[in-house]
């Protein structure tokens, strides 16, 4: 059962737009929610977090934006750079004290030059 | 460098057969993380270990087992390898930033099961 879900597996934008990617997940319970980026060859790295109790924050050209009601959560890129290209992981931990990290599918952002 | 080794990178080998996974985790951390990401999937959880006891486990088949030694690293076993085990494992150490468990990934090592 997907906890976390990505429902779109790819994404274009032009160089200096705007990228959204979105996320979607079904347990109530997640305290934390986190993006990664991903490049060939290489493992996860980790972008940005937010807590539960927020709605929001922003890093730089990064923000995250946390619906509770609508269990979504969204990544905002902007402006979006060539550098950008890669595979966005949205991920969420549990008030437990496992601590680990519940994936969705991932998003492969492409931003064209 | 995120500061956490896998070994090998890449590894093929052939159906039943054995293989292990090396994993050291940043310098200090005692978490050691394992996920499995399978072709255009995300990464599945598969087992904890938090200096030297498992801590968590999530989807970890029968055939494939884990432990973490004195020196923290970790190594993954597989055995009685299946075509569907061909996949990117991940291991991972954590840290604390602003209250998010934080996972620090390798590179990962890519097995092929032909």
């Amino acid at each position: 059962d997907q906890q976390v879900k990505q429902n779109s597996p790819s994404l274009s934008v032009q160089e200096g737009r705007i990228s959204i990617l979105n996320c979607d997940y079904t347990n109530s319970m997640f305290d934390y929610f986190l993006w990664y980026k991903k490049y060939p060859a290489e493992g996860p790295t980790f972008l940005i977090s937010i807590s539960s109790i927020k709605d929001k924050n922003e890093d730089g050209r990064f923000t995250v934006f946390l619906n509770k009601s609508a269990k979504h959560l969204s990544l905002h890129i902007v402006p979006s750079q060539p550098g950008d290209s890669a595979v966005y992981f949205c991920a969420a931990s549990e008030q437990t004290g496992a601590n680990n990290l519940f994936f969705g599918t991932g998003t492969r952002l492409t931003v064209i030059p | 460098d995120s500061g956490v080794t896998q070994t090998p990178k890449h590894l093929i080998t052939a159906t039943g057969q054995r293989v292990t996974l090396r994993c050291s985790p940043r310098s200090g951390d005692l978490s050691v993380y394992w996920y499995q990401q399978s072709l255009d999937q995300g990464l599945q959880f598969l087992i904890q270990y938090y200096n030297g006891e498992e801590r968590a486990k999530g989807n970890i088949l029968e055939r494939f087992s884990a432990q973490q030694f004195p020196d923290l690293h970790s190594e993954l076993n597989l055995s009685s390898l299946e075509l569907g085990d061909s996949a990117l494992y991940f291991c991972a150490s954590s840290v604390r930033l602003s209250g998010a468990n934080v996972l620090t990934f390798g590179a990962g090592s890519r097995l092929t099961v032909l």
